[in-house]
């Protein structure tokens, strides 16, 4: 079993949908969660950043953590075609570089 | 602003032969990585550089070697290649910044395929 599971979907959607991207996991060590975009044929790039449990908002993107369920979510309101990208989830014991396990990836593509 | 740069971008191996990648920040950041993306296993790290001077396995270092020649450089060298190693190879980097947010920046990939 994958410490971090991750639907690998295509999830696709109309533009202006609310998008729900989710992962799992099984250490309950990790503190630090983080989602990062990744555009087709380019490196993965951070999105949002949270520690320990609750919601952090930064525009259209909402990451929700719940620790006790060990669940973690990456909601995208009024979504757009230039949303679409894989977006993995990362999480760590620590913020250091090398402790980050990551999750597959969920692709997700918004259609016009 | 370059930030990370890899290179090759693209590389096809028969079985047995060598080769190593390169990659350079010119963000001044200390820690250095060398990840691995194969479909639906997500970013796996094989070795990292905390340091100049540093170098460290990760999860999946076997058939792999690094060397951190500078503060700016951490080159991956695969010794004798196995189809097995055929995958997309991320190098990434991280600052001082990264002890609060996690951040690492990624170049945009080696795509390596072994025959």
């Amino acid at each position: 079993q994958k410490e971090v599971e991750q639907d690998p979907g295509p999830l696709s959607v109309p533009e202006g949908a609310i998008v729900s991207l989710n992962c799992t996991y099984s250490n309950s060590a990790f503190q630090y969660f983080m989602w990062y975009r990744q555009y087709s044929r380019k490196g993965p790039e951070l999105l949002m950043y949270t520690y320990s449990s609750g919601n952090k908002e930064d525009g259209r993107f909402t990451a929700q953590v719940d620790k006790s369920s060990k669940y973690i979510s990456l909601f995208i309101r009024d979504s757009q075609p230039s949303d679409s990208a894989t977006y993995l989830c990362a999480m760590s014991p620590s913020y250091a570089g090398n402790m980050l396990t990551f999750g597959g990836g969920t692709r997700l593509m918004v259609k016009p | 602003n370059a930030g990370v740069t890899q290179t090759p971008k693209f590389q096809v191996l028969k079985t047995g032969q060598s080769m190593t990648l390169q990659c350079a920040q010119d963000m001044n950041h200390n820690s250095m990585y060398w990840y691995r993306q194969d479909p639906g296993m997500g970013l796996r790290l094989i070795y990292y550089s905390a340091s100049e001077g540093t170098t460290d396995k990760g999860e999946v270092p076997n058939g792999y070697n690094v060397s951190r020649l500078n503060k700016r450089e951490f080159s991956l060298r695969l010794e004798s290649a196995a189809p097995s190693q055929t995958s997309v190879y991320f190098c990434a980097s991280s600052g001082w910044l990264a002890q609060n947010t996690g951040e690492l920046f990624f170049g945009e990939g080696s795509r390596l395929t072994v025959l």
